[in-house]
């Protein structure tokens, strides 16, 4: 079974704090994303990455950055987080094979 | 810039109604389409694709689609719903290494 990790289920941080997200696939696939997740928008594309050091912006990249640095792992940075960041994170990963994407269990993040 | 839109936000249906939910991209060329489905707590799950061949795609617990290239549309459909199809639903659009998602249809089956 292809598995996609992020590294918190849950996440509570201040207003100002810089904020990691982490995404860990064991699947070696190219291609991976970060999606935040709102009622009634559905899921939003903030970055994504179709191979190692490559990144490519989304539809929402404003106040976000991304990172991989290694073909299994791909990291979300928040630089200085607000409260309209305050979300459910997504990453999925996908091969260039072509059976969509597999997504993580998310991560929601409150910014007080 | 591609644009997925899902036609409902939400719809409410009795068991062993019949159930379409509406899809269109905006995109021209070549795209690769999705139904994802979230059951309340779970992640998203992949329901069914298409790539290329049969327009008329079938997937997992029943569920199927039909792409209409004329019409820019990726409708799914499942003749008999059941009260555990209650989940929201995500129509998604795969081009250049891109995925994108529409906003989604919440489907609610009553008992």
């Amino acid at each position: 079974d292809v598995k996609v990790t992020q590294s918190s289920r849950y996440l509570v941080k201040r207003t100002g704090e810089k904020v990691f997200l982490e995404c860990v696939q064991d699947m070696d696939h190219e291609n991976m994303f970060w999606y935040r997740q709102d009622p009634g928008l559905g899921l939003r594309l903030i970055y994504f990455s179709y191979d190692v050091k490559m990144k490519e912006k989304g539809d929402i990249p404003e106040g976000y950055s991304v990172s991989r640095e290694k073909k299994e792992r791909f990291s979300l940075i928040l630089e200085s987080a607000s409260t309209n960041q305050t979300s459910m994170y997504l990453c999925a990963s996908s091969s260039d094979r072509g059976k969509g994407a597999f997504f993580g269990q998310g991560t929601r993040l409150t910014v007080v | 810039a591609q644009s997925v839109s899902q036609h409902n936000h939400h719809v409410i249906l009795s068991e062993a109604a019949s159930l379409e939910l509406g899809c269109n991209y905006s995109y021209g060329g070549t795209v690769n389409l999705f139904w994802y489905v979230q059951y309340p707590g779970q992640h998203l799950q992949l329901l069914l694709k298409y790539f290329s061949g049969d327009p008329l795609v079938k997937g997992i617990k029943g569920f199927e689609a039909e792409f209409i290239k004329s019409k820019f549309s990726f409708n799914l459909r499942k003749p008999s719903v059941q009260w555990s199809d209650t989940a929201e639903y995500f129509c998604a659009v795969n081009v250049d290494y891109k995925l994108s998602f529409g906003a989604g249809t919440t489907v609610t089956v009553r008992a």
